[in-house]
């Protein structure tokens, strides 16, 4: 079982409807989640991070934390052409308080 | 502006060559790291260091060496060693080992 799990993808969604992204992770220790949006060609751009349990909003970005289920999520509200890009979660294992572990990615495309 | 400066943009190497990146930071960041990506894979951790004069090998640090001499420096040498050295490395620096980590626009290494 891999340690951070993403659906590759592609996501499509329509101009102005919710996307949802999920992250499932394997340890329960598991202490600081983070999202990164990657455009092709370009590096990792920070989205959000998320420490608790439960909800954490930033303008169209909402980050969700169910630690019991080992899950993390992110709604994009209103999605835009521009949101097209892959999604990384990455999670700091327990016991690796340095160390951001991967996962592969979503492919998010937004259509017209 | 402060943000993180990687160079080149592109490197070519030949067989037998060994090929340093570069990874600048003004962010005042004391934990740097740096990131292999490969097509169609997450990021996978080559080096780390939390502190000048410091630094922990990733999971991937063979044929890989590093030094952090200077707290706005972390400088990656791809040795000849490294077989399979084409790829995207990114680096990353972060105010502590904890914080959100934020990413350098990477070098393309690719072998002549």
């Amino acid at each position: 079982q891999k340690e951070v799990e993403q659906n590759s993808g592609p996501l499509s969604v329509p101009e102005g409807a919710i996307a949802s992204l999920n992250c499932t992770y394997s340890d329960r220790g598991s202490q600081s989640f983070f999202w990164y949006r990657q455009y092709s060609g370009k590096s990792p751009e920070l989205i959000m991070f998320i420490y608790s349990n439960g909800d954490k909003e930033d303008g169209r970005f909402t980050a969700q934390l169910n630690k019991a289920s080992q899950y993390v999520s992110l709604l994009i509200r209103d999605s835009q052409p521009s949101d097209s890009a892959t999604y990384l979660c990455a999670v700091n294992i327990a016991g690796t308080a340095s160390k951001l572990t991967f996962g592969t990615g979503t492919r998010l495309q937004v259509t017209l | 502006d402060g943000g993180i400066t990687q160079s080149p943009k592109y490197l070519f190497r030949k067989e037998g060559q060994n090929v340093t990146l570069s990874c600048e930071q003004n962010l005042n960041h004391d934990a740097m790291y740096w990131y292999r990506q490969d097509p169609g894979q997450g990021l996978r951790l080559i080096y780390y260091s939390q502190i000048v004069n410091d630094f922990q090998k990733g999971d991937i640090a063979e044929g890989y060496s590093v030094s952090r001499e200077k707290k706005e420096s972390f400088p990656l040498t791809v040795t000849s060693a490294q077989k399979n050295p084409t790829a995207f490395y990114l680096c990353a620096s972060s105010i502590t080992q904890r914080e959100p980590q934020h990413f350098g626009d990477g070098t393309r290494l690719s072998i002549l």
